[in-house]
């Protein structure tokens, strides 16, 4: 169990620019999910996925945002034309469960984004 | 709407004596109830869960937390701190079906030797 992993860790860009993050679940997990997180604030809901497909996604995730999970493996949540407000952690997490009802997620070390 | 509310921003106990981080939530059915913990520069790492049955329930690094439908609680307590539990901690909740976890705000433990 190689845990969760995200990639990058830290990513320094500039307002306008476009970016792009990586999730690698546990191998054997069939969700996945984002979460965003600022600073003194628990994290926030983004979006889900269940194997390829995308079953929810927050009013939080504006046009801007996109996910994608085209082989049910790895993600990756791609934000367009950067704001400053965008600057969060951005965390990736995975289970193995057909429902969300008592399930355990495991979470990577999150992505780190500073819009400046 | 909040879904789950953490009282008290930052908590700070002396070393050995009782931790106490208190959680309600809101929902007119009993939901799942979680407390995940955060240490500087790592992932979250789940301390334990209720889902049915005992209400009392264990988890790691001598937690535990007891479920009161009554009072609509879920507060998490350790006997004794550890200059080791100082972290952030978060209660979470999923309401029903598939909803998501939903996540309180945090509480920082600052544990004071």
């Amino acid at each position: 169990d190689t845990g969760v992993s995200q990639d990058p860790r830290h990513k320094i860009t500039k307002r306008g620019q476009n970016v792009t993050f990586r999730c690698d679940p546990i191998s054997e997990h069939n969700r996945l999910y984002w979460y965003r997180q600022t600073l003194g604030q628990g994290p926030e809901f983004l979006t889900y996925f269940q194997n390829e497909a995308q079953l929810e996604k927050s009013r939080l995730l504006s046009d801007r945002f996109s996910a994608e999970r085209p082989k049910g493996s790895f993600s990756t949540l791609e934000i367009q034309r950067t704001e400053q407000g965008d600057s969060a952690m951005y965390l990736c997490a995975s289970s193995n469960r057909g429902s969300p009802s008592g399930e355990k997620l495991f979470f990577g070390s999150g992505t780190q984004l500073s819009v400046l | 709407a909040q879904s789950v509310t953490q009282l008290g921003s930052h908590v700070s106990v002396s070393e050995g004596a009782l931790v106490l981080l208190r959680c309600n939530y809101s929902s007119s059915v009993p939901p799942y109830l979680f407390w995940y913990v955060q240490y500087p520069n790592q992932g979250l790492q789940l301390l334990l869960k209720y889902t049915t049955g005992a209400t009392l329930v264990k988890g790691i690094n001598g937690f535990e937390a007891e479920f009161k439908k009554s009072e609509t609680s879920f507060h998490l307590t350790k006997p004794s701190a550890h200059m080791s539990d100082a972290a952030e901690y978060f209660c979470a909740v999923i309401l029903s079906g598939n909803t998501p976890l939903v996540f309180g705000k945090g509480t920082r433990l600052s544990v004071i030797a």
